[in-house]
């Protein structure tokens, strides 16, 4: 148990243009989602937390108007990068925290490569 | 403020040569402690939560161990599959987001 899936898992965009990226929670309820970015080598850096029906906290230095959370049911959570510059580059991966066994709480996506051009 | 190291950054083994990899970690109160394995381009595989100082899991030629400053994730007898860039984080008691170390590349040569 405790899948969770994010769409797509590359994506390639022209400078300026907006991406969205879904993570799904599969078999159960996440109370809560992570997005974090990872660059090559690094670390993942938190960008933002979400709970459902709620607006997302973000991390400091982390834009809210460019990085869109909306985590409008208990299985979706959304992350849309706006107007994409070639900085935005890089590995996003989503975390969906379940009210279950703790140990299911942190399950995380498979990750999106984005790449903008 | 919170603060994972993990060392080595990179390690290089002979198949069947074991090994342990290090996780320090500094935290105003530890909820929980855990360890994954990441493949490249993959999101993180969970592999272990350790709570209190003392305790140890084990899940194949894997042992977590941990104390109330650091953590350990021995590999015994390692295999070229379990090459993998290995994450430790800490959840601290203020919040749910994890605090993530930068990994150890784990290389295991036949």
């Amino acid at each position: 148990g405790a899948v969770v899936s994010q769409h797509p898992s590359r994506v390639i965009c022209k400078s300026g243009t907006s991406v969205k990226i879904e993570c799904r929670s599969l078999d159960f309820q996440a109370t809560t989602m992570f997005w974090y970015r990872q660059f090559p080598k690094q670390s993942l850096m938190l960008m933002a937390t979400s709970n459902e029906g709620s607006k997302a906290t973000y991390e400091q230095g982390v834009e809210k108007d460019k990085f869109l959370i909306n985590h409008a049911s208990l299985t979706l959570s959304t992350l849309t990068v706006t107007s994409a510059h070639p900085e935005d580059s890089s590995f996003y991966i989503c975390s969906a925290r379940g009210d279950r066994n703790f140990n299911y709480g942190y399950t995380f996506g498979s990750g999106t490569r984005l790449t903008v051009v | 403020e919170d603060q994972v190291t993990q060392s080595p950054e990179a390690l290089r083994l002979q198949e069947g040569e074991s090994s342990s990899l290090n996780c320090s970690y500094t935290v105003s109160g530890l909820r929980g402690l855990f360890w994954y394995r990441q493949d490249p381009g993959k999101g993180p595989e969970f592999l272990f939560t350790l709570y209190s100082a003392g305790e140890e899991k084990e899940k194949e030629r894997l042992k977590a161990t941990l104390t109330k400053k650091e953590s350990f994730l021995h590999i015994t007898a390692p295999k070229p599959e379990d090459s993998a860039t290995y994450l430790c984080a800490v959840q601290p008691n203020s919040g749910y987001a994890l605090n993530f170390g930068k990994g150890t590349s784990l290389l295991v040569t036949p």
